[in-house]
């Protein structure tokens, strides 16, 4: 079974600049996470869909981020302008159960994101 | 915010020593899961406990969990070089999504 596929795995950018990451989730996974995690930290929910639906999205700084999972599958994140505390890593993640977090999340490779 | 803080933060042993660390939570949970990351494999899943079970085995892990105190506690037997990673705990605070904490830093060494 494929996993969770991210790209691109590292990106350098200036302050100000956009980018964009991609995410595929596990086949038939139906939720679908992104989380930033900052240096030291745990990872922290920016925003998370149920198909292509947005169920949570109270943690993502909406006046730079935003994120869509069109066809209910595959999901973009995009930064725009990015600032230097957006350096991190940003992991996706999903899992097959629509509700209440029984089952483990499947986590892709994460993008290394520096922001100068 | 995290919901979990582990404890301690970082911890150096030799290879065949058992590892223990300890995560602490504040609200009410559904279940813990235990997660590790390295720079080799990513985040991976390593257990998941439910609110109404106290102790769970998976190989050489054993987790327990106290939700009077709202603790919970991994132990690793018999390490080994590959176990050096970070470990998180992560719970559901009953919704249906993930807070997890700081994280343990275990370094084996061969």
């Amino acid at each position: 079974e494929a996993g969770v596929a991210q790209s691109p795995r590292y990106k350098i950018i200036e302050k100000r600049q956009s980018v964009a990451f991609w995410c595929n989730p596990i086949s038939g996974h139906a939720t679908l996470y992104w989380y930033q995690q900052i240096l030291g930290q745990g990872p922290k929910l920016l925003i998370q869909f149920q198909n292509n639906g947005v169920v949570d999205d109270s943690q993502l700084p909406k006046d730079r981020f935003s994120a869509e999972r069109l066809k209910g599958v595959d999901s973009t994140l995009k930064i725009q302008p990015a600032k230097l505390e957006d350096s991190a890593v940003y992991l996706c993640a999903s899992s097959p159960l629509l509700l209440r977090s029984y089952n483990e999340q499947f986590f892709g490779p994460g993008t290394r994101l520096t922001v100068l | 915010s995290q919901q979990g803080e582990e404890d301690p933060q970082a911890l150096s042993i030799q290879e065949g020593e058992n590892a223990t660390m300890n995560c602490s939570y504040k609200t009410s949970i559904n279940n813990l899961q235990w997660y590790r990351q390295n720079s080799g494999r990513g985040l991976v899943h390593l257990i998941l406990i439910r609110s109404n079970e106290r102790e769970k085995h998976s190989g050489r892990l054993r987790v327990t969990l106290d939700t009077s105190k709202k603790s919970s506690s991994l132990l690793i037997t018999a390490s080994r070089a590959a176990d050096t990673a970070s470990y998180f705990c992560a719970t559901d605070g009953n919704t249906d999504k993930l807070i997890f904490g700081t994280g343990t830093r275990l370094q084996v060494f061969p």
